[in-house]
C-alpha cells in the first residue's frame, strides 16, 4: 500500500548546526504535506506545510523542500537549539485532504 | 480555550471489556481525528469525522466505534478490547480537513491485558 518513510531514525546535531531531516514518499497523488514535531509524552504539533505544486516554503528557522520527481520530502532547521529535540514526523494528506499518511519518525538529538 | 482535551489520560483493561475514549475540542473545529501509536512508530488514523453526523474510516477502523453527535465531541469507542490495541491514542481537530494544522489533544495511553 502507499506509504511514507523516512531515511534516518535518529539524526544528532551540535547545537548551532542546521538539521536536515528526510523523507520518502509512495503516493504520487498526494495533494500536501505536513511536517509535525512531537515532544515527549506530548501530542503532535504542526511546523509547516507545503503545496504538492511548490517545491519549497520558509518558515522561521525552518524550510520544507519538495522533490516530486523523486517523491522526496525535507525539513530543514536552522541554527539548531536545544528546544529542536523532538521526534519528527512528515505527514501526506491525501483523498481530498481528509486523510493524512505519517512517517515512522526521526529523533532529533541536539548537543548543547 | 481549553484546546483539544482527551480523557483518560492513562487506562488499563483486559482482554474482552470494553470502553470509551473522550476526546472534546472547544475551537469549534469541523475536522476531527483519531489516531493510535505505538511505541517507536509514527501515527496512524483510525476514523475521522468531517462535520457532526459524518464520519469515515482511515487507515485502521478495526475494532473501533465512532461517533459525531456534537461539533465539540469525538469519543472513540473500543467494543472488545485485546491486547493489539495496546497504544497511545490521539484525537485532533482542524478547522477544515486534515491539510489544516491539526492541534491535538495530550494522548490516552491504554494498556490492555
Amino acid at each position: 500500500g502507499e506509504s511514507v518513510g523516512l531515511h534516518l531514525p535518529t539524526l544528532s546535531v551540535q547545537e548551532g548546526d542546521n538539521s536536515i531531516i528526510n523523507c520518502a514518499y509512495s503516493n504520487s497523488a498526494s495533494d500536501y504535506f505536513i511536517w509535525y514535531k512531537q515532544e515527549s509524552g506530548k501530542g503532535p504539533q504542526f511546523i509547516i506545510d507545503i503545496r504538492s505544486n511548490m517545491d519549497k516554503r520558509q518558515g522561521q528557522r525552518v524550510t520544507v523542500l519538495l522533490n516530486k520527481t523523486v517523491k522526496h520530502l525535507s525539513l530543514q532547521i536552522a541554527a539548531t537549539q536545544p528546544g529542536d529535540s523532538a521526534v519528527y514526523f512528515c505527514a501526506e494528506i491525501s483523498g481530498g485532504y481528509q486523510k493524512v499518511t505519517f512517517g515512522t519518525g526521526t529523533k532529533l538529538q541536539v548537543i548543547p | 480555550n481549553a484546546g483539544v482535551t482527551q480523557t483518560p489520560k492513562f487506562q488499563v483493561l483486559k482482554t474482552g471489556q470494553s470502553m470509551t475514549l473522550q476526546c472534546a475540542q472547544d475551537m469549534n473545529h469541523e475536522y476531527m481525528s483519531w489516531y493510535r501509536q505505538d511505541p517507536g512508530m509514527g501515527l496512524r488514523l483510525i476514523h475521522y469525522s468531517v462535520g457532526a453526523g459524518i464520519t469515515d474510516q482511515g487507515e485502521v477502523p478495526n475494532g473501533y466505534n465512532v461517533s459525531r453527535s456534537t461539533t465539540e465531541d469525538f469519543p472513540l469507542r473500543l467494543l472488545s478490547a485485546a491486547p493489539s490495541q495496546t497504544s497511545v491514542y490521539f484525537c485532533a481537530s482542524s478547522t477544515r480537513g486534515a491539510r489544516n494544522e491539526q492541534f491535538f489533544g495530550p494522548g490516552t495511553r491504554l494498556t490492555v491485558l
